[in-house]
């Protein structure tokens, strides 16, 4: 099956500094998403991103398919950025039906 | 509108018991997806149900059913249970599925302790 993997797999960041997340996937994909996970457990979709970059506030992230990779960047942290971040890319199998599988996370902790 | 809700949230049980799990997506969404959570194999694809019918599968035992109803809620069940059942059980909601690029949203998750 595909391999999801993510780096680096801590962070730890003094509020106000930046950050990147890579997320490398092992064969070609047409449903990438990115999720934090907050402290209590859930999950929050922060991006659709197949390919191409998109913007949401202090967050953006861009998906090179050809490359098979994608990034998320966090500029400006705050302490409620801390959490696990996942990439989830979506595998088809032999029901012709695609999953999700998500890579191992980046836990980033972002001190005040 | 409101978004995943999933119950109970936190449950504790003994090995050999079974134990359900509810989720109801957000309105009009037809696929719920639910995955498992463990610190050591992290996040793992248990089943899809979309309009009542189990569409894709994980890797795990029998053990491990779903269902889905006509509002589109969805059960899961764990029958016999097994002290490394204990983890996150996460259910994920879109209009059509991964199959077709859907954005998913999670439910904030049951943690089932099996002691």
């Amino acid at each position: 099956g595909i391999q999801v993997e993510q780096s680096p797999p801590d962070l730890i960041l003094q509020e106000g500094a930046n950050s990147t997340l890579r997320c490398n996937f092992s064969d070609s994909v047409n449903n990438l998403q990115w999720f934090h996970q907050n402290p209590w457990g859930q999950l929050i979709n922060l991006f659709y991103i197949p390919s191409g970059t998109k913007q949401n506030g202090r967050l953006s992230a861009t998906t090179v398919a050809t490359e098979r990779y994608s990034l998320l960047y966090i500029s400006s942290s705050q302490t409620t950025d801390s959490g696990v971040y996942f990439c989830a890319v979506a595998e088809r199998d032999d029901t012709g039906f695609q999953k999700l599988v998500f890579g191992t996370g980046t836990r980033l902790l972002v001190s005040p | 509108k409101a978004g995943v809700t999933q119950t109970p949230r936190y449950l504790i049980k003994t090995r050999g018991q079974q134990v359900t799990l509810s989720c109801s997506p957000i309105s009009g969404h037809r696929s719920v997806s639910w995955y498992q959570q463990t610190p050591g194999q992290g996040l793992q694809f248990l089943f899809e149900y979309f309009s009542e019918t189990q569409r894709n599968k994980g890797n795990f035992p029998g053990r491990f059913s779903g269902r889905q109803f006509s509002n589109s809620r969805s059960e899961m069940n764990v029958s016999t249970l097994e002290l490394g059942d204990s983890a996150l059980y996460l259910c994920a909601s879109s209009f059509a599925g991964p199959s077709y690029g859907n954005t998913i949203y999670f439910g904030e998750g049951s943690w089932l302790t099996v002691v």
